[in-house]
């Protein structure tokens, strides 16, 4: 079965601090696509990235990094120099390279990591 | 108005009240979901609907029934709500690349309704 792990629950930090948020996720499949999303306090699940299971090359954007492992099954997120602005909710997710035919797609959520950037 | 609206962005309600929650999109995709996201639980899919056709159920209780008129509408009927089902609903749209593969759409998510069953 799919399965999406983020143990961390709330996290709090110092504004310009780095912080690393975990993702470990199960599948079968071979072909899988991982996501982070970002949720602020207005609501709305904000696209991060997305990364095929065939490219574990990490990516940066800005202060934002991510370090795929498959040989671990994780997906971890860092932020470089958090700042208020950062604070969020966190999602990682997963899906099936195919769950269905056509236009749909999946996904399967970890339970998100609060994050709180003091200044 | 750009990107998925959700209305209404709070709803409180009674169990034996029938209400509705709506969501449009205005970005051209042509598959809609609604999750449901409840305190310190993953977001459940509920219903997913590709070409205005419904391809998934998650095993939802009746008494959330949804529609799909096309493909920039999507609806989610309450009706004898438990207070358990208390909890933000959220709508999201996506498009296939025309042949691309389906599992890396990335999904546009409206800001939510929070609905609160009395």
């Amino acid at each position: 079965a799919q399965k999406v792990t983020q143990a961390q629950t709330e996290i709090s930090v110092v504004e310009k601090e780095d912080v690393t948020l975990d993702c470990v996720y199960e599948t079968r499949d071979t072909t899988y696509y991982l996501f982070w999303y970002k949720q602020p306090p207005s609501g709305e699940l904000v696209f991060l990235i997305r990364r095929n299971s065939f490219d574990e090359q990490n990516e940066i954007s800005g202060r934002y990094s991510w370090n795929f492992q498959k040989s671990t099954s994780s997906f971890n997120f860092t932020i470089t120099a958090s700042q208020v602005v950062d604070s969020a909710v966190y999602f990682c997710a997963l899906s099936e390279a195919q769950a269905w035919g056509g236009a749909t797609n999946k996904l399967i959520f970890g339970t998100g990591t609060l994050l709180a950037v003091q200044p | 108005e750009t990107g998925v609206t959700q209305t209404p962005r709070h709803l409180v309600m009674g169990m034996t009240n029938k209400k509705s929650l709506k969501c449009e999109q205005h970005l051209g995709h042509n598959a809609m979901y609604w999750y449901k996201q409840s305190a310190k639980k993953p977001l459940e899919l509920m219903f997913v609907y590709s070409l205005e056709e419904r391809v998934e159920n998650n095993s939802v209780p009746s008494r959330f029934s949804p529609e799909c008129p096309n493909s920039s509408h999507l609806f989610l009927h309450l009706h004898t709500l438990q207070p358990e089902d208390s909890a933000l609903y959220l709508c999201a749209s996506s498009q296939s690349k025309g042949g691309g593969i389906s599992g890396a759409n990335v999904l546009t998510f409206g800001a939510g309704s929070r609905l609160t069953v009395l």
